[in-house]
């Protein structure tokens, strides 16, 4: 079975903090996503990569970063932490696209920013 | 700009009535079109997927979906649903490229 370990669950951080999110696949995927899911809006793709090192804007990048150094790690940066960002955030990781492959997600983190 | 427009946000249905949860997107391109189910506290799963071939696909826990090109349509469809089908379902929308967008999720609850 394919496992996408988010290695936070739950997470409290202060405004202004830098926050990190972790993201390991061990299937040997090309492709990594990071996105958000709030009630309402669905999921939202902040970033994805589509190798090491390389990375590509998703709809709502601002206030994010993202790190690909391992192919199998893929890590999420909130550089300076606001109230909004308080949301559940999502890892996935998939083959290329073109075959159809099926994307597969993790458990999910839950970051609250006071 | 891609987007995908899930028409029901709260479904109730009783047991043993037929679901049909519509999904439409907008994207000229070759796209990859995905149903995943969200179960109260747990994480996405698959339902089902569509890249090519057979329009008409079936996933898992007898749903099952139509791609029509021309109406850019996915439905997802079950003919009886189950109280244990209680959940949250997206659709969702991959170019090749590696670019989706989901729907914003339709809430389905059965009552028993």
């Amino acid at each position: 079975d394919v496992k996408v370990t988010q290695s936070s669950r739950y997470l409290v951080k202060r405004t202004g903090e830098k926050v990190f999110l972790e993201c390991v696949q061990d299937m040997d995927h090309e492709n990594m996503f990071w996105y958000r899911q709030d009630p309402g809006l669905g999921l939202r793709l902040i970033y994805f990569s589509y190798d090491v090192k390389m990375k590509e804007k998703g709809d709502i990048p601002e206030g994010y970063s993202v790190s690909r150094e391992k192919k199998e790690r893929f890590s999420l940066i909130l550089e300076s932490a606001s109230t909004n960002q308080t949301s559940m955030y999502l890892c996935a990781s998939s083959l290329v696209l073109q075959s159809g492959n099926t994307i597969y997600f993790g458990e999910g983190s839950w970051l609250t920013v006071v | 700009a891609q987007s995908v427009s899930q028409h029901n946000h709260h479904v109730i249905l009783s047991e043993a009535a037929s679901l049909e949860l519509g999904c439409n997107y907008s994207y000229g391109g070759t796209v990859n079109l995905f149903w995943y189910v969200q179960y109260p506290g747990q994480h996405l799963q698959l339902l089902l997927k569509y890249f090519s071939g057979d329009p008409l696909v079936k996933g898992i826990k007898g749903f099952e979906a139509e791609f029509i090109k021309s109406k850019f349509s996915f439905n997802l469809r079950k003919p009886s649903v189950q109280w244990s089908d209680t959940a949250e379902y997206f659709c969702a929308v991959f170019t090749n490229a590696g670019k989706s967008t989901f729907g914003d999720g339709t809430t389905l609850t059965v009552k028993p």
